[in-house]
């Protein structure tokens, strides 16, 4: 029932992109994407609904694949202040309330 | 306007010890949520709310038990502590608003070490 990310790390010069993927077997209402610096609460960076929509957040965008049950985060013209472990976490489609996150994927930005 | 806080930040028990860990927001949010995060496991739920006076199970509920009396108060105790339970515990709150508001917010954590 865990989505399951992709790649579990990446590390990157600054400028570079980078793509992490989230995969669900099951049908999704939501997805949600966060951002986690070490010894810091995870914050919120988008969500994105069931609809194939993609959204935009500064340098960050993500899509959604809703017959997928997919999406990406896409990280452009990489910063160091990027770096972090993102995470998806996930609303199945009845939408009860329950968000589950996926594992994780480290994100190192390097100068 | 403190958002998601939780009491204590830090704590050691000793196995069989109980405890209670407190989540408090001030956002009027429907849902709240315990987590815990253990090294390349990521978040996993424990317990949940969907509203004042209701709880459901997550993932990982056993050795947990959670209270909702108060909308803005989230309660999480351990009756009986065991090394395996030792982790960093994180609430969150998040709106009922389904929708481009659908935000989740998390407190700072709290750091349990049971020896």
């Amino acid at each position: 029932q865990q989505p399951v990310q992709s790649p579990q790390a990446v590390i990157l010069r600054e400028g570079e992109d980078a793509v992490i993927n989230c995969s669900s077997s099951k049908a999704l209402y939501s997805v949600h994407w966060y951002r986690q610096k070490h010894g810091e609460a995870p914050v919120f960076l988008m969500i994105l609904l069931k609809g194939g929509e993609q959204k935009g957040h500064e340098k960050i965008s993500a899509s959604f694949n809703e017959k997928k049950q997919q999406s990406s985060l896409y990280l452009t013209a990489s910063q160091l202040s990027y770096s972090g472990t993102y995470f998806c976490g996930t609303v199945g489609s009845s939408n009860t309330g329950k968000l589950i996150f996926g594992q994780g994927t480290t994100l190192q930005v390097k100068p | 306007n403190a958002g998601v806080t939780q009491t204590p930040k830090f704590r050691v028990l000793k196995t069989g010890q109980s405890m209670t860990l407190l989540c408090a927001q001030d956002m009027n949010h429907e849902y709240m949520y315990w987590y815990r995060q253990d090294p390349g496991m990521g978040l996993r739920l424990i317990h949940y709310s969907v509203g004042e006076g209701t709880t459901a199970k997550g993932e990982v509920p056993d050795g947990y038990n959670v209270s909702r009396l108060k909308k803005q108060n989230f309660l999480l105790g351990l009756e009986s502590a065991a090394p395996s339970q030792t982790s960093v515990y994180f609430c969150a709150s998040r709106t009922a608003t389904a929708g481009v508001g659908d935000t989740q917010y998390f407190g700072p954590g709290t750091r349990l070490t049971v020896l």
